[in-house]
């Protein structure tokens, strides 16, 4: 099955700097990569997603790469802001009937200090 | 936008007894359910897969006697902890799988997520 794997597991940032937070995956069937925000207690919160025929896509500050040969993709977040501070989660799954059968990553806490 | 409501938000049962938490579309029909467990400080896992109409499909490792989903509609998932046990305590979200044509915006609609405490 699919493993996701991501990177760092912890981020600390200075208000106004730029976060990235990696992933890779092992399944090359994989099409589908959402990226997620988590606050305590709650739901996940799509930010932004990507598919497999692109290779970029960006949402004011929020931009998500994807290297299909190499199996990665990042999430890139500019202007870091102090509400920005959550759980963020990569997943990959099969566009299509499966598009929600996720695999999740390990999930990385992004601290942004004022 | 894709509502999608679960209930309850929380729950607090004995040792023994069974939970039933419900994920309700509320203004689309999901003709896929996902089920999720997140315990804490961990990822979201993918505990089955549930098709309205048909029998649900279970990862490995999970309990599909312990664990029982029933789809009985476009827009009604439930899914019921049975004999719940302390280790059973955690997290349980789903997720609603709306229109898949096309590519307008995500077709996956999470609930607000139950907390599930057994004492």
């Amino acid at each position: 099955g699919e493993n996701v794997e991501q990177h760092p597991s912890t981020l600390s940032v200075q208000e106004g700097d730029s976060a990235v937070i990696k992933c890779t995956y092992s399944d090359s069937a994989s099409n589908y990569f959402p990226w997620y925000k988590q606050e305590l207690g709650k739901r996940p919160q799509l930010i932004i997603d990507i598919r497999s025929n692109v290779g970029e896509k960006k949402d004011q500050r929020i931009a998500v790469t994807l290297n299909k040969t190499a199996k990665h993709f990042s999430l890139h977040i500019t202007e870091t802001q102090p509400e920005d501070s959550a759980v963020y989660f990569c997943a990959a799954s099969i566009a299509g009937t499966s598009y929600g059968k996720l695999t999740f990553g390990q999930g990385t806490i992004l601290t942004v200090h004022p | 936008g894709a509502v999608v409501s679960q209930h309850p938000s929380w729950v607090i049962c004995k040792s023994g007894t069974s939970v039933k938490i419900e994920c309700r579309s509320l203004d689309f029909q999901a003709t896929t359910m996902f089920w999720y467990r997140q315990f804490p400080k961990q990822s979201l896992m993918l505990m089955a897969t549930s098709n309205e109409g048909s029998k649900a499909t279970y990862e490995q490792g999970v309990e599909k006697d312990k664990f029982l989903i029933n789809h009985a509609s476009l827009t009604l998932s439930t899914l019921t902890v049975t004999s719940a046990h302390p280790e059973d305590s955690s997290f349980y979200i789903c997720s609603a799988q709306g229109d898949v044509t096309g590519f307008k915006g995500s077709p996956l609609h999470f609930g607000n997520g139950t907390r599930l405490t057994v004492t």
